[in-house]
């Protein structure tokens, strides 16, 4: 199947900090989304991107299809902003999310 | 437009009851998906569903495990016999179209323990 690699595995923030998350996979995929679990265990969809560039608040991501890479940028960290971050792809020809192993943001106050 | 809708949001069962888990999806979609958070195995594809049609059960186990989407009401995921390894959480999807090129839409999830 599909592989799909986040890092850094863990990130500790200031608050009012920029970080940028990364998302490697391994194959073409139709469709990316990025998710956010938050401490009470609830997956929040953030983005579908399966290429270009999209912003929603302090939030945007790109992907770079042809490159099999995906970023997750979040600027000026809230301490809202901890909980693990999830990407997942389809690979081209199917339908089933593959998610990677998450990275894990810890925003201090 | 609500939401992707699970219930219950927490169940606990005693080793070789069975647990029942509902998924409502969105208004207008008909494709649904579920999906399981082990512990130590993150999030993992079961089974993905149409109406009265299970499409692909691959990730499903082959024993106690069942899947429905009937042509009225919700999703169901069947659980029988269960086993302390079920403990996880149980996330439904769904879409308007197939999962090829559509966002899948996440409930809330069913946290399930098994005592």
């Amino acid at each position: 199947g599909i592989q799909v690699e986040q890092s850094p595995p863990d990130l500790i923030l200031q608050e009012g900090a920029n970080s940028t998350l990364r998302c490697n996979f391994s194959d073409s995929v139709n469709n990316l989304q990025w998710f956010h679990q938050n401490p009470w265990g609830q997956l929040i969809n953030l983005f579908y991107i399966p290429s270009g560039t999209k912003q929603n608040g302090r939030l945007s991501a790109t992907t770079v299809a042809t490159e099999r890479y995906s970023l997750l940028y979040i600027s000026s960290s809230q301490t809202t902003d901890s909980g693990v971050y999830f990407c997942a792809v389809v690979r081209s020809n199917d339908y089933k999310l593959s998610f990677g192993a998450g990275t894990t943001v810890t925003v201090r106050a | 437009n609500a939401g992707v809708m699970q219930n219950p949001r927490h169940l606990v069962r005693r080793r070789g009851q069975e647990a029942r888990l509902r998924c409502s999806p969105m208004k207008g979609h008909s494709h649904v998906y579920w999906y399981r958070q082990l512990p130590e195995e993150g999030l993992k594809f079961m089974v993905y569903l149409q109406k009265e049609n299970i499409i692909d059960e691959s990730g499903m186990p082959k024993e106690r495990f069942s899947a429905e989407f009937p042509k009225e009401g919700p999703s169901i995921l069947r659980i029988q016999q269960v086993v302390r390894g079920d403990s996880a959480a149980y996330f439904c999807a769904s879409s308007p179209d197939g999962g090829w090129y559509g966002e899948q839409f996440f409930g809330p999830g069913t946290r399930l323990t098994v005592l």
